[in-house]
């Protein structure tokens, strides 16, 4: 069955700091992997990586997607206290599969 | 909001009780999703519409009874729920069944069953 397994489940960090969450995935007939933010309700898409080894970039936000070990890192730099949220990762295969995702405190 | 909007935001409701969520898109979007958020657990795909037909059932009980009209709104009737049904329900949206441009979300309905 397919699986994506987020790491870690919780951090809190100072804002100005760097994180990096992680995503590692195991799937039949991959297609993408998605990131998402969940701030009180809905989720907002951030990325979606379908090519190994190509960054994605949106401001403070990056995105690597490894194919070949199966997982994918969301970067954010200097962060801010607006960065606090569940970040999720996502897989679609036959289906869209999420994760656990993590949960993302950062103090003033 | 995002292009997805769901009603109503909040909703309690007894076990005997039946009720409908709604979910409306004007995004011009081809596929329509139910997804169930628990807490502690990960997003659980409920059901899946592509051009207003049903193209997958995750094994959902049959107290959740999902209904797509047209391929901007979709429905999900609930009827003598149980207490652990309680959960934030959100549907979202994508241009193709394959969700290969990305999904919108709704803003999701908070759903206490008492």
């Amino acid at each position: 069955e397919d699986k994506v397994v987020q790491s870690p489940l919780s951090l809190v960090v100072h804002e100005g700091d760097t994180v990096t969450l992680n995503c590692s995935y195991e799937v039949t007939n991959f297609r993408s992997l998605l990131w998402y933010k969940q701030e009180k309700k809905a989720p907002t898409f951030l990325f979606m990586l379908t090519s190994s080894g190509i960054e994605k970039k949106s401001g403070r936000l990056s995105s690597i997607l490894d194919k070949k070990e199966l997982f994918s890192i969301l970067n954010i730099t200097a962060t801010q206290t607006g960065d606090s949220a569940i970040y999720l990762c996502a897989e679609y295969g036959n289906k869209l599969v999420f994760g656990a995702g993590t949960i993302l405190r950062v103090k003033s | 909001e995002t292009g997805v909007t769901q009603t109503p935001r909040h909703l309690v409701m007894g076990m005997t009780n039946k009720k409908s969520l709604k979910c409306e898109q004007h995004l011009g979007h081809n596929a329509m999703y139910w997804y169930k958020q628990s807490a502690k657990k990960p997003l659980e795909l409920m059901f899946v519409y592509s051009l207003e037909e049903r193209v997958e059932n995750n094994s959902v009980p049959s107290r959740f009874s999902p209904e797509c009209p047209n391929s901007s709104h979709l429905f999900l009737h609930l009827h003598t729920l149980q207490p652990e049904d309680s959960a934030l329900y959100l549907c979202a949206s994508s241009q193709d069944p394959g969700g290969d441009w990305g999904y919108t979300f709704g803003s999701g309905t908070r759903l206490t069953v008492v």
